[in-house]
């Protein structure tokens, strides 16, 4: 049931821009989107509930295909504060859980 | 508004002995979550309350780990006996139920680092 995540890590330069991935297997109700540096707790970034809405926050948007079960968060013209750990969670339709995936790990150097 | 209040912040303890970690929630929020981070990994759902109810506890040891949530507001999770394995940041978080019945965002608090030696 955990989400799968992808890619594992991603090494940026200053003003690039990057994908992260996340699928289910099951039926999603809702997509969960955080960021985590290092030694610090899961920051809430932005939440897509089933209907396909895309959301923005700052430069960081995100999509959600409710036909392929998949979401993805995009980050354009990055910035060396979008360093850490980006975590996807999931909330199925059948159940009201969140489960998170394994964390993609993006680094952004100058 | 006030965040998500853990205690306490770190815990280094023996294999075998108890320990127990408390969270308040943000005032309001329904649902309040408990989960486990091994170093490296994505935070692993434990159990999750709404008011004082358990959702899913499916992933939760439960021959040595126990959670309560009191009065469907402050909540205690508890080791006993600790396990080397049980070394992580335990981490909890609450969210409020949206328009349409279901949970909005989570917000975590600062988590608690436990070290079983």
């Amino acid at each position: 049931q955990q989400p799968v995540q992808s890619p594992q890590a991603v090494i940026l330069r200053e003003g690039e821009d990057a994908v992260i991935n996340c699928s289910s297997s099951k039926a999603l109700y809702s997509v969960h989107w955080y960021r985590q540096k290092h030694g610090e707790a899961p920051v809430f970034l932005m939440i897509l509930l089933k209907g396909g809405e895309q959301k923005g926050h700052e430069k960081i948007s995100a999509s959600f295909n409710e036909k392929k079960q998949q979401s993805s968060l995009y980050l354009t013209a990055s910035q060396l504060s979008y360093s850490g750990t980006y975590f996807c969670g999931t909330v199925l339709l059948l159940g009201g859980k969140l489960i998170f995936g394994q964390g993609t790990e993006l680094s952004v150097k100058p | 508004e006030a965040g998500v209040a853990q205690s306490p912040r770190y815990k280094i303890i023996e294999k075998r002995q108890s320990v127990a970690f408390w969270c308040n929630p943000i005032s309001g929020h329904a649902t309040l979550y408990w989960y486990q981070q091994i170093l490296g990994q994505g935070p692993k759902l434990l159990i999750q309350f709404q008011n004082n109810g358990v959702v899913d506890d499916s992933q939760l040891p439960k021959d040595r780990f126990s959670a309560e949530r009191l009065k469907g507001v402050d909540s205690t999770l508890k080791i006993q006996p600790a396990k080397l394995e049980d070394s992580a940041v335990y981490l909890c978080a609450s969210s409020s139920l949206g328009r349409r019945g279901a949970n909005t965002e989570a917000f975590f608090g600062q988590g608690t680092r436990l070290t079983v030696v």
